[in-house]
């Protein structure tokens, strides 16, 4: 149990554009799902705390018109990069939280997404 | 401010041996939860094991254990009889509260065959 996938797993695309990356609890309801930004040889950063039916809460210094977090359902949350520049290039990770498998500290990973803006 | 610390960037080991990965922490709390996370090169990042503060027991998971020292806020793991298949990254994470995970700089372990 406790499956997480994400999709696409890497993307390339133009500077300006949107890309939306969905991150999806396979087998249980996630009603807490954060996404994580990770540069090459280096750690994990939280960029954002997605709640199901509710605004995600960013962390300091990310900007939310840039990274958008929809939290829909208890399977789903997108996260989009809008208005894409080399900049962003990285390596977008999401986990989850499932309250019926664990206790909410213990958190799940999806196999993470690889942007490269060109 | 909660901060991790991995103060061993790369370490190697020879398959079948016995490796251990230290961690420290900072935290003012007295009840928290410590994990360590493993990323392979697929990126999948993968719970290792986890320890909750209160518990003075040490957390095992088969060849993974832990040597916990609450009073030195110290977090090592000792992975025994190291095979291929546990060369990765090592994340060392503390859990903050309100659903938040801090992690260390990680630990890159390579398994000499």
């Amino acid at each position: 149990g406790a499956v997480v996938s994400q999709h696409p797993s890497r993307v390339i695309c133009k500077s300006g554009t949107s890309v939306k990356i969905e991150c999806r609890s396979l087998d249980f309801q996630a009603t807490t799902m954060f996404w994580y930004r990770q540069f090459p040889k280096k750690s994990l950063m939280l960029m954002a705390t997605s709640n199901e039916g509710s605004k995600a809460t960013y962390e300091q210094g990310v900007e939310k018109d840039k990274f958008l977090i929809n939290h829909a359902s208890l399977t789903l949350s997108t996260l989009t990069v809008t208005s894409a520049h080399p900049e962003d290039s990285s390596f977008y990770i999401c986990s989850a939280i499932s309250g019926q498998l664990d206790a909410v500290e213990t958190q799940y990973f999806g196999p993470g997404t690889r942007l490269l803006v060109l | 401010a909660q901060t991790v610390t991995q103060s061993q960037p790369e370490m190697s080991v020879q398959e079948a041996e016995t490796v251990t990965l230290s961690c420290t922490y900072d935290t003012s709390e007295s009840d928290y939860y410590l994990f360590w996370y493993k990323q392979p090169p697929s990126r999948q990042m993968i719970l290792v094991i986890r320890q909750e503060a209160y518990k003075q027991q040490n957390a095992t998971e088969n060849r993974f254990s832990v040597n916990f020292q609450k009073a030195a806020k110290s977090f090592s793991l000792k992975i025994s009889d190291s095979q291929l298949g546990d060369a990765a990254m090592y994340f060392c994470a503390y859990y903050l509260g309100a659903q938040k995970l801090v992690f260390g700089q990680g630990t890159r372990l390579t398994i000499n065959p």
